[in-house]
C-alpha cells in the first residue's frame, strides 16, 4: 500500500510566521504536489515536483515555495503566513505506477494539515 | 482550461437507497478518477476510467465514462452510512506538465441511518 504522511494534522501560526508543512511518502514516487483545498473551490494545485530539486509552479503559487531535496520528501513552505492561507492543506504522490490496474498518473493523498493563521 | 462540474453539489439519502453522482468535463476526458474523502481527511483513491464506455466496479459503488468521454457517474447501490464523505472526481490535464490532474469541487453525500 502507498503511504503518504504529513507532518502535522492540525496546526495554528500566526500572521508572519513562517511555516513548514512537511509530506513524505514510502512508494519511491518522481511525482509528488502540494494542494490546497477550500470550501466551494476544491482542489487547488500550488506547486509539484517530478524529481529531486526539481519543481514547478501551480495554479496558486503565490505565497508559498517548496523544496524537494530526497525523492521521499516535499516541504511547503508559507514564507510569511497571512489569514488567507487558513485552509487545508494536501500533498500527494505519483508514478511510475506499481499496479498495472492503475495509471500512473493516480495520485495517492496524506490525510491532509489543517491550518489556522491568526 | 479543462474543468470538471460535478453534480449535485450536496446529497442527503436514506440508508438503503441507490443515488447518482455526475462528474461533467468541458472537453473530452483522457483519464478520470474518483476519490472519496471523509470529513477532515485526506482523498481514498476508488477507481479510474480510461476508455469510452468503461465500468468498473468496487463493492456497492459503480463508475462509467461515457461513449463521448465527457461524463463519468459514481452510482451507489444500497447505500450505508460508511458511504458518507464527500466525492470527488479528477481527471488528467491536457495542457501543462504531464501527470497533473484537475478536479471537481465534490459532491457531498449524507447517509441518514
Amino acid at each position: 500500500d502507498v503511504k503518504v504522511t504529513q507532518s502535522s494534522r492540525y496546526l495554528v501560526k500566526r500572521t508572519g510566521e513562517k511555516v513548514f508543512l512537511e509530506c513524505v511518502q514510502d512508494m519511491d514516487h518522481e511525482n509528488m504536489f502540494w494542494y490546497r483545498q477550500d470550501p466551494g473551490l476544491g482542489l487547488r494545485l500550488i506547486y509539484f515536483s517530478y524529481d529531486v530539486k526539481m519543481k514547478e509552479k501551480g495554479d496558486i503559487p503565490e505565497g508559498y515555495s517548496v523544496s524537494r531535496e530526497k525523492k521521499e520528501r516535499f516541504s511547503l513552505i508559507l514564507e510569511s503566513a497571512s489569514t488567507n492561507q487558513t485552509s487545508m492543506y494536501l500533498c500527494a504522490s505519483s508514478w511510475p505506477r506499481r499496479d498495472r490496474r492503475q495509471s500512473g498518473e493516480t495520485q495517492y493523498f496524506g490525510p491532509g494539515t489543517r491550518l489556522l493563521v491568526l | 482550461s479543462q474543468e470538471l462540474e460535478q453534480s449535485p453539489q450536496s446529497l442527503i439519502v436514506q440508508e438503503g437507497k441507490n443515488l447518482t453522482i455526475n462528474c461533467t468535463s468541458s472537453k473530452t476526458l483522457y483519464g478520470l478518477y474518483w476519490y472519496k474523502q471523509k470529513y477532515g481527511e485526506g482523498l481514498i483513491f476508488l477507481m479510474m476510467l480510461q476508455k469510452g464506455g468503461e465500468e468498473k466496479s468496487h463493492e456497492k459503488i459503480t463508475a462509467k465514462l461515457d461513449e463521448k468521454k465527457q461524463q463519468s457517474s459514481l452510482h451507489i447501490t444500497a447505500s450505508q452510512p460508511s458511504h458518507a464523505g464527500i466525492y470527488l472526481c479528477g481527471a488528467r490535464r491536457l495542457s501543462g506538465s504531464a501527470r497533473q490532474l484537475t478536479f471537481g469541487s465534490g459532491t457531498q453525500l449524507t447517509v441518514l441511518p
